[in-house]
């Protein structure tokens, strides 16, 4: 149990387009999501938090406008990186926290993110 | 400032011996701390947690210690195996107010099992 699927698992795109990538939680139902991206040899950096049918939470220094973020349902999250540019070029994963009552998040296979 | 720090950023040990990953942490305020691994171009597996209240847990050749006092925790992995090669994070988390924090993750160790 506990499946988390991201897609696509990578992409590449042209500079100035957006991109979507989708987060689901295949076998539970999760109020809240978390998008992170990693730069080579670096930590997983919180991006933003997700609760379902609510607007996202941004960490600091994250541009709301460039990254937007949507939970429709309690199984489905989508970052849509808008205008990219080849410094948006990392590896971004997403996770999910079942329903209250638990600290572990299950993280999504992730999605490479390729900008030229 | 890093609140959670995985000082070695790699280590290798041979098969069947004991690996031992360290971490530490500035915030006194964390009360729960987690372990994932992490295989290349994959995202994280949990792997062993462990609440502010305990000092050990334990599951399979899996071993978390926690030294409250001294802001640290350890993961040993007994014994280690070639396919336990992989990166290691540390992460912990604040309880407060009725509601689970977020995960402050480290930088991750990465550990190499040799045959």
């Amino acid at each position: 149990g506990a499946v988390v699927s991201q897609h696509p698992s990578w992409v590449i795109c042209k500079s100035g387009t957006s991109v979507k990538i989708e987060c689901r939680s295949l076998d539970f139902q999760a109020t809240t999501m978390f998008w992170y991206r990693q730069f080579p040899k670096q930590s997983l950096m919180l991006m933003a938090t997700s609760n379902e049918g609510s607007k996202a939470t941004y960490e600091q220094g994250v541009e709301k406008d460039k990254f937007l973020i949507n939970h429709a349902s309690l199984t489905l999250s989508t970052l849509t990186v808008t205008s990219a540019h080849p410094e948006d070029s990392s590896f971004y994963i997403c996770s999910a926290r079942p329903l209250a009552g638990v600290y572990e998040q299950y993280f999504g296979p992730g999605t490479r993110l390729t900008v030229t | 400032d890093q609140q959670v720090k995985q000082n070695s950023p790699s280590l290798s040990v041979q098969e069947g011996r004991i690996s031992i990953l360290n971490c530490d942490y500035t915030n006194s305020m964390f009360d729960y701390f987690l372990w994932y691994k992490k295989y290349p171009a994959e995202g994280p597996t949990f792997l062993i947690s462990i609440s502010s209240i305990k000092d050990k847990n334990e599951d399979g050749r899996f071993t978390v210690f926690l030294n409250k006092s001294a802001k640290h925790l350890s993961l040993h992995i007994v014994p280690s195996q070639p396919g336990d090669s992989a990166v290691y994070f540390c992460a912990a988390s604040v309880y407060y107010g009725g509601s689970q924090g977020n995960l402050i993750f480290g930088k991750g160790t990465k550990l190499s099992v040799k045959p």
